[in-house]
C-alpha cells in the first residue's frame, strides 16, 4: 500500500522558515517523481515544485524562496521553505506524480494526509 | 490561457447520480483531465483521468460507480449510487509542458 506520511509543519512568523518532510513507503521511492501541492481558502489547489531525474521545477509563486529535494536511501522528501510570507499559509501535501512530460501527460496518482503551515505574526 | 471551470457546488440524494463537470478554455479542447477527490478532513484522492474521446484511466481501488466522459470542452464525472461517504470536494486537474491546471473545485453534497 502507497502511503505518504507529511511531518514538519508549524506556526511560523513572516520571513521564517521551515522545512516539511513527506516519509514514503509501499513503492520504489528512488524511481519515482515526487512533487508538493498546497490547497488555501482562497486559491484552491496550487503545485508547487516537484523533482524528477535529478531535476527540480518550481512554481512561480516559489521558485528562489522554496526547495524540494530527496532521501532516497531513507525514502524521504523535503520541501525547505524560506522567506515565508503570510500567502504561504495552506495546507501542504506530498504526492506523487506519474506521466512524463515526454509523454504530454503529468498528474498526481497518490497524496498524503497533508500538514498545516500557519504564517502569521 | 489554459483554465478549467467547475462549478462551486452540486447536490444529489442518497443512492441517485450527480454528474459534475469541468470545462476546459477555448482552444483546448483536446486536452485530457484528471479528477482528484477530497473528503473532509483527508488528503486528496486520485480518481480517474478523461481523455478528450472520452476514455479513461482509474487509480487503484476506485469503484465502477465512478466514471468519467468527455463532451467538447467539457470533461464529466459521473457517479452513480451515491453514497454518504461520496460527500467531498471534487477537483479537475490537467498539465500541458510544465504547466499545472486545478479547477477552483466542486463541493458535492449528499442529501
Amino acid at each position: 500500500e502507497v502511503q505518504l506520511l507529511e511531518s514538519g509543519g508549524n506556526l511560523v512568523q513572516p520571513g521564517g522558515s521551515l522545512r516539511l518532510s513527506c516519509a514514503a513507503s509501499g513503492f520504489t521511492f528512488s524511481s519515482s517523481s515526487m512533487c508538493w501541492v498546497r490547497l488555501t481558502p482562497g486559491k484552491g489547489l496550487e503545485w508547487l515544485s516537484a523533482i524528477s531525474n535529478g531535476r527540480t521545477y518550481y512554481a512561480g509563486s516559489v521558485k528562489g524562496r522554496f526547495s524540494i529535494s530527496r532521501d532516497d536511501s531513507e525514502n524521504t522528501l523535503y520541501l525547505q521553505m524560506n522567506s515565508l510570507r503570510v500567502e504561504d499559509t495552506a495546507i501542504y501535501y506530498c504526492a506523487r506524480e506519474y506521466g512524463t512530460g515526454a509523454s504530454g501527460w503529468v498528474s498526481i496518482d497518490y497524496w498524503g494526509q497533508g500538514t498545516l503551515v500557519t504564517v502569521s505574526s | 490561457q489554459l483554465v478549467v471551470t467547475q462549478s462551486p457546488s452540486a447536490s444529489a440524494s442518497l443512492g441517485a447520480s450527480v454528474k459534475l463537470t469541468c470545462t476546459l478554455s477555448s482552444g483546448h479542447s483536446s486536452y485530457a483531465i484528471a479528477w482528484h477527490q477530497q473528503q473532509p478532513e483527508k488528503g486528496p484522492r486520485y480518481l480517474m483521468k478523461v481523455n478528450s474521446d472520452g476514455s479513461q484511466t482509474k487509480g487503484d481501488g476506485i469503484p465502477d460507480r465512478f466514471s468519467g466522459s468527455s463532451s467538447g470542452a467539457e470533461r464529466y464525472l459521473t457517479i452513480s449510487s451515491l453514497q454518504s461517504e461520496d460527500e467531498a470536494d471534487y477537483y479537475c486537474q490537467t498539465w500541458v509542458t510544465g504547466t499545472w491546471v486545478f479547477g477552483g473545485g466542486t463541493k458535492l453534497t449528499v442529501l
